[in-house]
């Protein structure tokens, strides 16, 4: 079956720094990719999706890197602050269900 | 409201009791979903409503798990005979006609079975 995981359950960055979250995916079919943030106490809130026809897409201060050859990607947050303290989540589609697959989540710890 | 409610936000029950959680979508909102996180794991989906048919049941755990949505609009989830493994955050999520993916998620119900 389909299975989305995350490299690292914990990192720990310096305010100002960048952060980067890994997620590695099993299923090569999979064509459309979301990651999510979880803040304490709250449900997971969207950040970026990213589609396999894409290598890269940027937001505000984040990007998500796809790379289908080993089946990786990963959210780059650039001069992270204290408030994208939280649990970051990838997340995939089950087939067309409208279904979400996540991840077990890397949580962002930022020292000041 | 602008977003998803859910209520309770924290429910204690005896293991055995029953309990029902509430979920208020987002207005116009055609899909639902509920999804249990188990304290440090990601969402686990457990069913989907598009208006008032429940499409996808597949994720209840078992036969004491129920959901339903009878005007399309706001859905409950019961747990019957409570258990401690059934200790979790309930979340629930509405995304409109035509974004499947464009979840929004509510606070969620912390339930613990004691």
């Amino acid at each position: 079956g389909e299975s989305v995981g995350l490299h690292l359950p914990t990192l720990s960055v310096q305010e100002g720094d960048n952060s980067i979250i890994n997620c590695a995916y099993s299923n090569s079919a999979s064509d459309y990719f979301i990651w999510y943030k979880q803040e304490s106490g709250k449900g997971p809130q969207f950040i970026i999706d990213i589609r396999s026809n894409m290598d890269k897409r940027q937001g505000q201060r984040v990007t998500v890197l796809l790379n289908k050859t080993v089946k990786h990607l990963s959210l780059q947050i650039a001069a992270t602050q204290p408030g994208d303290s939280a649990v970051y989540f990838c997340a995939e589609p089950h087939l067309n269900t409208g279904k979400l697959i996540f991840g077990q989540g890397t949580t962002l710890q930022v020292k000041p | 409201g602008a977003g998803v409610s859910q209520s309770p936000r924290y429910k204690v029950a005896k293991r055995g009791q029953d309990v029902a959680l509430r979920c208020d979508p987002i207005s116009g909102h055609v899909s639902l979903f509920w999804y249990q996180q188990a304290l440090g794991q990601g969402p686990e989906f457990l069913t989907y409503f598009q208006n008032e048919a429940q499409l996808d049941k597949s994720g209840l755990p078992s036969d004491r798990f129920f959901a339903e949505r009878p005007e399309g609009s706001v859905s409950t989830l019961k747990i019957q005979r409570t258990q401690q493994e059934d200790s979790a955050v309930y979340l629930c999520a509405s995304s409109p006609a035509g974004q499947p993916y464009g979840y929004t998620f509510g606070s969620g119900t912390r339930l613990t079975v004691v």
